[in-house]
């Protein structure tokens, strides 16, 4: 069964710093490419980054470029993502997601993990 | 980055009927376009990709169609766990920008 969970999450001031992991099972975490998206409370989905396989490509949205890392551990079938400089617009619920990559037809993600609440508040 | 625009939002609808929802790109996306369904308090669950795709499990009464800047996704005979919201999203380009979601009520 394929699962990705989620860790991290919590209430950070402004101007801090949080460490999402998302920890996969089930399938072969090294043969795929991940993608985090986010939602702030009441809204739409927004993608915040993905990464290739092997970790040499990894591309941001233009809000958290410079500020949010994507990184992975094959090794220990771990995604992670790392944010610094935290602003009240971060605030939301950060998934992490299995991606299928194809090159006729674009990258689609088809395994989600449940989520991990970010708060930004002082 | 290439804009969705998605519509309508939201929608109403009653259980048997068909509905359909429409994205647009900002430019010619081929057909690198995704639809998802999402539940409150749930993670989103891929529908169809490849602008067709339907995906494994996923009802037959979805489907997608459309290529280089206009789809759509109809729903046929709305069953009551249809009742969600529902997100297109290219990857044609990063960022890999999502529609802004049809509540269907």
């Amino acid at each position: 069964e394929v699962q990705l969970v989620e860790s991290g999450g919590g209430l950070v001031q402004p101007g801090g710093s949080l460490r999402l992991s998302c920890e996969v099972s089930g399938f072969s975490f090294s043969s795929y490419w991940m993608t985090w998206v986010r939602q702030a409370p009441g809204k739409g989905l927004e993608w915040v980054a993905n990464i290739k396989q092997d970790g040499s490509e990894v591309s941001y949205v233009d809000s958290v470029r410079g500020r949010f890392t994507v990184s992975r551990d094959n090794a220990k079938n771990s995604l992670y993502l790392q944010m610094n400089g935290l602003g009240a617009e971060d605030t939301a619920v950060y998934y992490c997601a299995r991606t299928q990559n194809d090159f006729w037809s674009g990258q689609s993600s088809d395994y989600w993990g449940q989520g991990t609440l970010v708060t930004v508040s002082s | 980055d290439i804009q969705i625009t998605q519509s309508p939002s939201p929608l109403s609808a009653s259980v048997g009927d068909r509905v359909t929802i429409t994205c647009r790109a900002s430019q010619s996306i081929i057909n690198f376009l995704n639809w998802y369904q999402q539940k409150p308090g749930t993670a989103p669950k891929l529908l169809i990709s490849a602008a067709s795709n339907l995906q494994s499990g996923v009802p037959s009464r979805f489907s997608g169609s459309g290529s280089g800047t206009d789809f759509t996704l109809a729903i046929n005979s709305l069953q009551p766990e249809d009742f969600a919201t529902y997100y297109c999203q290219q990857t044609y380009n990063t960022p890999h920008t999502f529609g802004q979601g049809t509540k269907l009520e």
